[in-house]
C-alpha cells in the first residue's frame, strides 16, 4: 500500500528553535509539494520539486524557511528560527509528472507543528 | 493566479440525504482533484477529474472543464462523511501546483 510518510506527526516547539520536517514521498512519483494548512490561509502552496530540483517556492517564506530534497525518497522543510506564526499543519504531497501531464497528487498525514 | 470559490462554505444534512458541492475556477484547469478532509486532518483523494463525470460507490463527480466547474455529489449521506471537502485545480505541464479553494464543512447528523 503505496503511500507518503512524514515525520515527526506532532511537534511543539519554542520561539526561536529550528524545526525539520521530513516526507517520503511515493516510490517512483518525480514530484514533491509542500503545503501549509492554517484557519486564517486554508491550505497554501510553500514549494515543490520535480526530479529533486525545485521549480517553485514563491509561497515560501525565504528568510526562515527552506525545503530541499537530498535524494528520491526524502524531502526536508526546515524553519530557522521558528516564530509562533508558523504554527500550522504542514503537508507533503507527491505524484508523477508524466507525457501526459501532472497526474494526480497523494498526500501525506501532515506535519502538526505548535510554537510557542 | 488561479482562484477556486466552493459552495456552499458549511452544510448540515440528516443522515441518508443527498448532497451536491459546486467548484468554481477563474480560469481554466486541466488538474483537478477532489479531497475528504477526516475529522483526524488526513486528506483523502476522492477523484482526479480535469474533465468528465467519474463515480466511486455514493459518491460521484462531474467536470464542465469549458465552463470551469466541477460537481461532488454525495448520496445516501453517511456521517462517515462528515469532514471537509476541498477541490483543488491547476495547470498542467511545467506548473503542477494545485490551488485550493476553502472547503465545504459537511456535518451528516444520525
Amino acid at each position: 500500500d503505496a503511500r507518503v510518510t512524514q515525520t515527526p506527526r506532532h511537534k511543539v516547539t519554542e520561539m526561536g528553535q529550528e524545526v525539520t520536517m521530513r516526507c517520503q514521498p511515493i516510490l517512483g512519483h518525480n514530484t514533491v509539494f509542500w503545503y501549509r494548512q492554517t484557519m486564517m490561509q486554508g491550505l497554501e502552496l510553500l514549494a515543490y520539486f520535480r526530479n529533486r530540483a525545485p521549480l517553485d517556492d514563491s509561497g515560501m517564506p525565504k528568510d526562515r524557511f527552506s525545503a530541499e530534497m537530498p535524494d528520491a525518497t526524502l524531502a526536508t522543510l526546515k524553519i530557522q528560527p521558528s516564530e509562533p506564526r508558523d504554527s500550522a499543519v504542514y503537508f507533503c504531497a507527491s505524484g508523477l509528472v508524466s507525457g501526459q501531464g501532472a497526474g494526480e497528487q497523494y498526500f501525506g498525514p501532515g506535519t502538526r507543528l505548535t510554537v510557542t | 493566479g488561479i482562484q477556486v470559490e466552493q459552495s456552499p462554505p458549511d452544510l448540515i444534512l440528516q443522515e441518508g440525504a443527498n448532497s451536491t458541492l459546486r467548484c468554481n475556477f477563474s480560469d481554466s484547469v486541466n488538474n483537478l482533484q477532489w479531497f475528504h478532509q477526516n475529522p483526524w486532518g488526513q486528506l483523502i483523494n476522492l477523484f482526479y477529474i480535469p474533465s468528465g463525470t467519474k463515480q466511486n460507490g455514493r459518491l460521484s463527480a462531474t467536470t464542465v472543464a469549458t465552463e470551469r466547474y466541477s460537481l461532488l455529489y454525495i448520496s445516501s449521506s453517511q456521517t462517515t462523511d462528515s469532514g471537509v471537502y476541498f477541490c483543488a485545480g491547476g495547470k498542467n505541464f511545467g506548473n503542477e501546483k494545485l490551488t485550493f479553494g476553502t472547503g465545504t464543512r459537511l456535518t451528516i447528523i444520525p
